[in-house]
């Protein structure tokens, strides 16, 4: 049982590139969701999904695609990657009602 | 719609010192409550949660907090302090049956605890 699976750790990546955050679950988790975390701002929501195809926006979604084809894996696009989008990215999932299960973090810079 | 509030951004104790971090929450229904801690280039780990059941919540490494409803307050506290328990720590609050389109865990902006030997 990994729990949440964030991949990869580190990625530098150039103004205007796109790539994407990697996450999976193993724990049969109905939702998952996407935070970034900033110095002093906590962590504020991306986007977030109750199910396999369905996706919602959260409080910062501008720059960000996410999809759900299964239960198990929520990956995280950027676009077009801009300086703004220089934080840590966190995945979680949990059951519905149920605390939280965070990975370990994506530390995304944009240079 | 909801809201979370620490009350101080850092927080310095001494070795075997109480700790009393402060959080207080606004929500137009009963909420849920949490407390995260965040070790450093770690995840954030639940320490304990409160669902409407006892008042006194009990969590991992000797952690606990309190539900006041009249303060709307939910700080949290360990007796002695550790220098292990030197983390950031993340109140947040949620509507029962959170998740999805009931409601999402708001964060509040994390309150950083120093031990000092």
């Amino acid at each position: 049982n990994a729990g949440v699976t964030q991949t990869p750790k580190f990625q530098v990546l150039k103004t205007g590139q796109s790539m994407t955050l990697q996450c999976a679950q193993d724990m049969n988790h109905e939702y998952m969701s996407w935070y970034r975390q900033d110095p002093g701002m906590g962590l504020r929501l991306i986007h977030y999904s109750v199910g396999a195809g369905i996706t919602d926006q959260g409080e910062v979604p501008n720059g960000y695609n996410v999809s759900r084809s299964t239960t198990e894996d929520f990956p995280l696009r950027l676009l077009s990657a801009a300086p703004s989008q220089t934080s840590v990215y966190f995945c979680a999932s949990s059951f519905t009602g149920e605390g939280y299960t965070f990975g370990s973090g994506t530390r995304l810079t944009v240079v | 719609a909801q809201s979370v509030t620490q009350l101080g951004s850092h927080v310095s104790v001494s070795e075997g010192a109480l700790v009393l971090l402060r959080c207080n929450y606004s929500s137009s229904v009963p909420p849920y409550l949490f407390w995260y801690v965040q070790y450093p280039n770690q995840g954030l780990q639940l320490l304990l949660k409160y669902t409407s059941a006892a008042t006194l919540v009990k969590g991992i490494n000797g952690f606990e907090a309190e539900f006041k409803k009249s303060e709307t307050s939910f700080h949290l506290t360990k007796p002695s302090a550790h220098m292990s328990d030197a983390a950031e720590y993340f109140c947040a609050v949620a509507p029962p049956r959170y998740g999805g389109s009931q409601g999402n865990l708001i964060f509040g902006k994390g309150t950083k605890l120093s031990v000092k030997p």
